[in-house]
């Protein structure tokens, strides 16, 4: 039962564009959103996170929009570097309980 | 502090044997939790603990799988008898409370031969 959904399993961006990486979920108790950053062979690193009262958070070049009606957050990165080049993970929680994880998409900035 | 440090990093057993990954904590975090990912399904929830106690197990994959944390400085997690199918790298990570983002080992890389 996969709650946290990431369609997209790749996305390539050109450096200096805007990357934009799309998670949904299915369960409408979530309130708590995360997104982890993975680079080869390290564990996830917490990058961003929104909590249900919001619908935008923003840190430097990341922002992350939470659409609840649609059970839909993004993730954009703008302008994108070759150093964000990694797997991004979505995550979301009922009162950080329990988290759930999409299945990760990998973004490429090609220079 | 060094981080949620998990061993091995890497684990290669043959199938039917008991394989033990471990983790370490952050000092203070009153959470745990275990992921294993794949390729399949990315990042999966097993089990998390909250001040050592066991609060969600449902995503165990089977009686194969299973947890303890005897103390807040230690967890386990065993698989016996192993499967090629566990092949997969286990992650543990630690939050300092429930309102707190999850700081994650590097991971243990198991593969079941």
């Amino acid at each position: 039962d996969q709650q946290v959904k990431q369609n997209s399993p790749s996305l390539s961006v050109q450096e200096g564009r805007i990357s934009i990486l799309n998670c949904d979920y299915t369960n409408s108790m979530f309130d708590y959103f995360l997104w982890y950053k993975k680079y080869p062979a390290e564990g996830p690193t917490f990058l961003i996170s929104i909590s249900s009262i919001k619908d935008k958070n923003e840190d430097g070049r990341f922002t992350v929009f939470l659409n609840k009606s649609a059970k839909h957050l993004s993730l954009h990165i703008v302008p994108s570097q070759p150093g964000d080049s990694a797997v991004y993970f979505c995550a979301a929680s009922v009162n950080n309980n329990d988290m759930r994880f999409g299945a990760g998409t990998r973004l490429t900035v090609k220079p | 502090d060094a981080g949620v440090i998990q061993s091995p990093r890497h684990e290669v057993t043959e199938m039917g044997q008991e394989v033990t990954l471990r983790c370490k904590p952050i000092s203070g975090h009153d959470y745990l939790f275990w992921y294993r990912q794949t390729m399949m399904r990315g990042l999966e929830l097993l089990i998390y603990f909250n001040n050592n106690v066991p609060i969600d197990d449902s995503g165990m994959p089977e009686d194969r799988f299973s947890a303890k944390m005897p103390n807040a400085s230690f967890s386990t997690l065993k698989i016996q008898p192993s499967e090629p199918r566990d092949s997969a790298v286990y992650f543990c990570a630690s939050s300092l409370n429930r309102y707190a983002e999850a700081f994650f080992g590097q991971g243990t890389r198991l593969t079941v031969v």
